[in-house]
């Protein structure tokens, strides 16, 4: 079974330009997370689906992030204008189940994005 | 709000030692939890989990966690740790009855095993 993909791997920019990363989930995985982890701290969640729904965004800074998953499949989360310290690494992960379900609610994680704004 | 608390930055050990990774918890309703793992310029990988019943809960690569309500700690174990333990290791909480749909994490413990 394929895990979760993420590209690109590695991305370095200047503060106000705007970048792009992209993931595709675990085939068949209806709910698919955003986190952002900086350095020191753990996994902060951005938003989360389910299929092409939002479930939660209460922490995605609106003003300059934006993500969508259409079809309900793959997903692409943007940043623009970034600033310095959006530097990060960005960790899409997948689950089988909408959270609320009694069965696994196990996350599965792509090797992330790891961002630099100079 | 939930909230979960790793208090060890670092957790240093012998190989072949038991090990204990500290996590401590807050939630008004009952917590799912989870423990995962990070290696170097790798994603989370999922450990384990308890969401009901025993409170002992065993995992994979022989780890295991206690669940404790009275102290609200899961605290992650392994009675002998081996180098390759070496990493990352997040606990994380749900409140499934008010936190809506949202995992939250603990700050990490990095393991150190040392040969």
């Amino acid at each position: 079974e394929a895990g979760v993909a993420q590209s690109p791997r590695y991305k370095i920019i200047e503060k106000r330009q705007s970048v792009a990363f992209w993931c595709n989930p675990i085939s068949g995985h209806a709910t698919l997370y955003w986190y952002q982890q900086i350095l020191g701290q753990g996994p902060k969640l951005l938003i989360q689906f389910q299929n092409n729904g939002v479930v939660d965004d209460s922490q995605l800074p609106k003003d300059r992030f934006s993500a969508e998953r259409l079809k309900g499949v793959d997903s692409t989360l943007k940043i623009q204008p970034a600033k310095l310290e959006d530097s990060a690494v960005y960790l899409c992960a997948s689950s089988l189940e909408f959270p609320s379900g009694i069965a696994k609610n196990i996350q599965y994680f792509g090797a992330g994005t790891r961002l630099s704004v100079l | 709000a939930q909230s979960v608390a790793q208090p060890e930055d670092q957790v240093n050990v012998a190989e072949g030692n038991p090990l204990t990774v500290k996590c401590t918890y807050s939630v008004s309703g009952n917590p799912y939890l989870f423990w995962y793992v990070q290696y170097p310029n790798r994603g989370l990988q999922f450990l384990l989990k308890y969401i009901t019943g025993d409170n002992l809960v065993k995992g994979s690569y022989g780890f295991e966690a206690e669940f404790n309500k009275s102290q609200t700690s899961f605290h992650l174990k392994k009675p002998s740790a081996l180098v390759s333990d070496s990493a990352l290791y997040f606990c994380a909480v749900r409140d499934i009855n008010t936190g809506g749909f949202k995992t939250i994490f603990g700050a990490g413990t990095r393991l150190f095993v040392k040969a």
